[in-house]
């Protein structure tokens, strides 16, 4: 299995808080992703990270910020929870795609399961 | 757009049968394909990777097929074990600056002993 964690697992929060989810990998691979999982909507991309300080929007990104300070961390932030934003938060990662066929791979994490009350 | 679809969205057989999957997608310009595999309160774990050059691709009882020019994708299972159960997740893979994947909503499988 990839090296790849979330933090925390499980969090519940209130309306209008913010919310910060982790995701770190031991793999040293360059992109990392943000998804969201939601019944009737399936995985849609939140952000992604192509290189440290390199980011970029994906299909759901409103109310969502993202930060790569470090290879190995790639962090979400809801910076005022709402109800909509209830969800379970993947984090995925590859290496770079064209330069070999397994590098294209996309590994995910655990997940985040978030409730915002 | 791309848009993925998987049907049907839920498929219960018994135990030893072969079975496939189904997975089509509205744009045929894609850079792969990927099937995944997620049980119940877990993340997604990577089954196969197909190019799009490639046709088929294959792991012990698993099989994938891709057909670009009509926008499909199977995945067949060998003598379908309980073990099996879960659901599969097809995603078209798609070059928008980085590779994205656009996921289908899944087939949740049942492998009935």
């Amino acid at each position: 299995d990839a090296g790849i964690t979330q933090s925390p697992r499980h969090k519940v929060t209130e309306t209008g808080t913010p919310v910060t989810l982790r995701c770190h990998q031991t793999e040293n691979h360059r992109y990392m992703y943000w998804y969201r999982q939601d019944p009737g909507h399936g995985l849609r991309l939140i952000h992604y990270s192509y290189g440290v300080k390199d980011t970029d929007k994906g299909e759901v990104s409103d109310g969502y910020s993202v930060s790569r300070s470090k290879t190995e961390d790639f962090l979400l932030t809801l910076e005022s929870a709402t109800s909509s934003q209830t969800s379970v938060y993947f984090c995925a990662i590859s290496e770079s795609p064209g330069q070999r066929i397994d590098g294209e791979t996309q590994y995910f994490g655990p997940g985040t399961r978030l409730l915002v009350l | 757009k791309q848009e993925v679809t998987q049907i049907p969205a839920a498929l219960s057989v018994p135990e030893g049968e072969n079975l496939v999957l189904n997975c089509s997608f509205t744009d045929s310009a894609i850079y792969n394909l990927q099937w995944f595999r997620q049980d119940p309160g877990k993340g997604l774990t990577s089954l196969l990777l197909i190019q799009s050059s490639q046709r088929e691709q294959t792991s012990g009882r698993l099989n994938a097929s891709l057909d670009k020019s009509s926008g499909r994708s199977t995945l067949y299972i060998a003598a379908s074990q309980p073990g099996d159960s879960a659901t599969y997740l097809c995603a078209v893979g798609i070059i928008q600056g980085a590779q994205k994947l656009v996921f289908g909503q899944g087939t949740r499988l049942t492998i009935n002993p």
